[in-house]
């Protein structure tokens, strides 16, 4: 089993849609979590940070439910520069990342 | 300011030739992280670098690949005797003393 989980997709949605992506992570200890970006044939970048409490950043949100050991990632009103691969990425010790396989986002017009 | 650079952008290079790859990280920055992307996929770890030592190795596939870092700063990713599989993007991160890394756009590594 990969230590973070989540569906490649693609997920294909019209542009204004709302699109929610699920993660599972199997190290009850992790400590941080986070969602990249990966634009295609570009490098990750940091979209955000996953707190316990939920967080917003403009028109993305990002949860974390422990106890499921679950982080969600919800795009609101999709714009179509919102086409790109989203990494769930957790923090288990020290700086180490462990990066899941990425769910790949297409938005239409 | 200055992110994180790697060179070459791009390298073709024949089955059993050595390569080797380049990374600059942000200055400042005391974490280096390799990694590698092949087509489609996710990021695999490669070796990680705190100062001048890697505590971490476990990702280095072969002992075709080493890597080192000199004076805390620049770090050179060198693949002995490449094989077909090898052929991936390479990329580099650095972070300070926090996960949140800043990558660098990468090598294209192709072996034929």
């Amino acid at each position: 089993r990969k230590e973070v989980e989540q569906d490649p997709g693609p997920f294909n949605v019209p542009e204004g849609a709302t699109v929610a992506f699920n993660c599972t992570y199997s190290n009850s200890a992790s400590q941080s979590f986070f969602w990249y970006r990966q634009d295609c044939r570009k490098e990750p970048k940091l979209l955000m940070s996953v707190y316990s409490s939920g967080n917003e950043d403009g028109r993305f949100t990002a949860q974390l439910n422990r106890a499921s050991q679950y982080i969600s990632l919800l795009i609101r009103d999709s714009k179509l520069s919102d086409s790109a691969t989203y990494l769930c990425v957790v923090n288990n010790a020290g700086n180490m990342l462990t990066f899941g396989g990425g769910t790949r986002l297409m938005v239409k017009p | 300011g200055a992110g994180v650079s790697q060179s070459p952008s791009n390298k073709v290079t024949e089955k059993g030739k050595d390569v080797e790859l380049r990374c600059d990280p942000i200055s400042g920055h005391t974490a280096l992280y390799w990694y590698r992307q092949s087509l489609g996929q996710g990021l695999e770890f490669l070796i990680y670098f705190q100062g001048n030592s890697a505590p971490d190795k476990s990702g280095l596939p072969s002992d075709r690949f080493s890597a080192e870092r000199t004076g805390g700063s620049v770090s050179t990713l060198t693949i002995q005797r490449t094989q077909q599989e090898d052929s991936a993007v390479y990329l580099c991160a650095s972070s300070l003393a926090d996960p949140n890394q800043f990558f660098g756009p990468g090598t294209r590594l192709t072996v034929l």
